[in-house]
């Protein structure tokens, strides 16, 4: 039962222009949606998140866009930079206070070509 | 680095031994959290504590078990290992259960089995 789901395994964009990973999810009691970014040989590294009551936030390069009607949520990363190259994973938080763990997605490699 | 201190970094063990893998949690940080990521997956998460209490169990096996000692450090331990958990365990922690806390994870513990 994937709760959350990345149906893009990879992305490959051009240095500059506009990186958008997608999201999914089938569960209605997320509290918060949380993007984390992983290098190989890493853990996962915290990156922006976004309230279930917002629907936009933004951090510098990063905005998050949650669109609760489609139980949809999206990172656009603006200008995209080589840097930016690692696997994002989308990541949920239920509501209901006992726990906060976190449902993760499969990921999505992005590649940005210099 | 994200003050998650996690040992070993990497394993090598027999079917049917048994390890334990250790995780230090940020100063201050009273939830640790243990997820699981096999190859081509996404992090499952296994098991939370808080405070030194079980506060969510997620898919995990009955040969694993966690505990959160007082000084809030967590060992996982996996018993009758299998190759199939072959993975990367990572260990993660926050300042509470409180939805939206940001989790913090470690570099994660490398667990081969042969």
């Amino acid at each position: 039962d994937q709760q959350v789901k990345q149906n893009s395994p990879s992305l490959s964009v051009q240095e500059g222009r506009i990186s958008i990973l997608n999201c999914d999810y089938t569960n209605s009691m997320f509290d918060y949606f949380l993007w984390y970014k992983k290098y190989p040989a890493e853990g996962p590294t915290f990156l922006i998140s976004i309230s279930s009551i917002k629907d936009k936030n933004e951090d510098g390069r990063f905005t998050v866009f949650l669109n609760k009607s489609a139980k949809h949520l999206s990172l656009h990363i603006v200008p995209s930079q080589p840097g930016d190259s690692a696997v994002y994973f989308c990541a949920a938080s239920p509501s209901g206070g006992a726990t906060n763990k976190l449902i993760f997605g499969t990921g999505t490699l992005l590649a940005v070509q210099p | 680095d994200s003050g998650v201190t996690q040992t070993p970094k990497h394993l090598i063990t027999a079917t049917g031994q048994r390890v334990t893998l250790r995780c230090s949690p940020r100063s201050g940080d009273l939830s640790v959290y243990w997820y699981q990521q096999s190859l081509d997956q996404g992090l499952q998460f296994l098991i939370q504590y808080y405070n030194g209490e079980e506060r969510a169990k997620g898919n995990i096996l009955e040969r694993f078990s966690a505990q959160q000692f007082p000084d809030l450090h967590s060992e996982l331990n996996l018993s009758s290992l299998e190759l199939g958990d072959s993975a990367l365990y990572f260990c993660a922690s926050s300042v509470s259960v409180v939805s939206g806390n940001t989790i913090y994870f470690g570099e994660g513990s490398w667990l081969t089995v042969v």
